[in-house]
């Protein structure tokens, strides 16, 4: 059984806020993943890491950032949240020499 | 380069019937392949995967896949739909590799009438 939280869940959130998405796996999975993905449409990879202080940006260009100081855990922060953020944002890990992903519940974003 | 296509964008079918939800991809070497299932607000959920062996696979849900290399496919089957199944379908090819290791066609969407 895959472990992966997403918190919250959902959040809706006015222009210009700070916020900061939670995405922690207790697999101690090396590898995670932030996808996002608009209502009814494909995923698209924003941000991965390799693991601990290792991040790269995915093929889909985005305003957010990520941190990775601890496998477990791999939050997404919008430094000025916006209307075009809207979407839905899932996080995902594997294990290092295994392919497949185990993904969280996903946090809807909503931002006014 | 990786890619998947999923023909179908939206399918509709009575419960009780038969699915089949069309995978085709693109890969150079033996892939990885996957179906997984997501319902309205949550995350993806794994259905099967192949990754070499016996082509046709089982899955959880009463859900089975054949690889076909020849056709470059990986079809999903059911054979009674319940209404409980009506979600978003995603197939996906992936590589043990760093980086993007996954690249998903984009989904095909089940609705069930009762």
């Amino acid at each position: 059984e895959a472990d992966i939280y997403q918190t919250p869940r959902y959040l809706v959130i006015g222009t210009g806020k700070k916020i900061t998405l939670e995405c922690s796996q207790t697999m101690g999975h090396d590898k995670m993943y932030w996808y996002q993905q608009d209502p009814g449409m494909e995923l698209h990879l924003i941000h991965y890491s390799y693991g601990v202080n290792s991040t790269e940006k995915g093929d889909l260009s985005s305003e957010s950032t990520v941190s990775r100081i601890r496998t477990e855990h791999f939050p997404l922060t919008l430094e000025s949240a916006r209307p075009s953020h809207t979407s839905q944002y899932l996080c995902a890990s594997r294990e290092g020499g295994h392919v497949e992903q185990f993904f969280g519940p996903g946090t809807r974003l909503t931002v006014l | 380069a990786q890619s998947v296509t999923q023909p179908d964008i939206h399918i509709t079918v009575s419960e009780g019937a038969s699915l089949e939800l069309r995978c085709n991809y693109s890969y150079g070497a033996t892939p990885y392949l996957f179906w997984y299932v997501q319902s309205p607000g949550q995350g993806l959920q794994l259905l099967l995967k192949y990754f070499s062996g016996d082509t046709l696979v089982q899955g959880i849900k009463g859900f089975e896949a054949e690889f076909k290399r020849s056709q470059s496919s990986f079809n999903l089957r059911k054979p009674s739909v319940h209404w409980s199944d009506a979600a978003e379908y995603f197939c996906a090819v992936g590589a043990n590799n760093y980086g993007q290791n996954f690249v998903f066609g984009p989904g095909t969407r089940l609705s069930v009438l009762p």
